[in-house]
């Protein structure tokens, strides 16, 4: 079975820094990875997705992710927070047409 | 609106009632599945469905809970005789017919919040 295991329950960044978030996979078949984000009280928004066609992902919000299968991560980053990237943030392996889901992230930004 | 639509979005029920969980799939989407999303936990995989069929019920608990997706209206899922161990925020989401394979997006509503006093 495929999972994932996000690696910090909170991070805490000042605006204008860099936000890095970190997710490594276990899969048994070459993986398809996602990152979603969850405002409060809302539903999970995608950000992006790794699907084998580049190892460098662009999502939507100044994101991207780097797929690297020598280290099983797919780390989630933008070079410059903004107070509206405060959130909790997942990341997602898919198994057949399940998700599964790591614990989340919650990224809180700093004026 | 064209999103994946819930309702309730907040449901209280009392210990030994029913709760009754509506979505509404995005137009055109013919795929739905349930997540349960525990305090501190990731989103857990409950049941997959397709119109008038369930094809996947692995994750849902093997009392209390069923799920269904009719040809006309929105996908329900029940919990008969709610406990308090049921209290979590339950989302839908949904996929476009053809798809359900590993790449595809699922596209998540908003979510129900259950509380079980």
């Amino acid at each position: 079975a495929q999972s994932v295991t996000q690696l910090g329950s909170h991070v805490s960044v000042s605006e204008g820094a860099l936000v890095l978030l970190r997710c490594n996979y276990s899969s048994s078949v070459p993986p398809y990875l996602f990152w979603y984000v969850q405002y409060p009280n809302q539903g999970l928004q995608l950000l992006l997705k790794y699907t084998s066609a580049a190892t460098l992902v662009k999502g939507i919000n100044g994101f991207e992710a780097e797929f690297k299968k020598s280290e099983t991560s797919f780390h989630l980053t933008k070079p410059s927070a903004h107070m509206s990237d405060a959130a909790e943030y997942f990341c997602a392996v898919s198994d057949d047409y399940k998700l599964s889901f790591g614990a989340g992230t919650t990224v809180t930004v700093r004026a | 609106n064209a999103g994946v639509m819930q309702n309730p979005r907040h449901l209280v029920r009392r210990r030994g009632q029913e709760a009754r969980l509506r979505c509404s799939p995005m137009k055109g989407h013919s795929h739905v599945y349930w997540y349960r999303q525990l305090p501190e936990e990731g989103l857990k995989f409950m049941v997959y469905l397709q119109k008038e069929n369930i094809i996947d019920e692995s994750g849902m608990p093997k009392e209390r809970f069923s799920a269904e997706f009719p040809k006309e209206g929105p996908s329900i899922l029940r919990i008969q005789q709610v406990v308090r161990g049921d209290s979590a925020a339950y989302f839908c989401a949904s996929s476009p017919p053809g798809t359900s394979g590993r790449q595809d997006t699922q596209y998540f509503g908003p979510g129900t919040r259950l509380t079980v006093l």
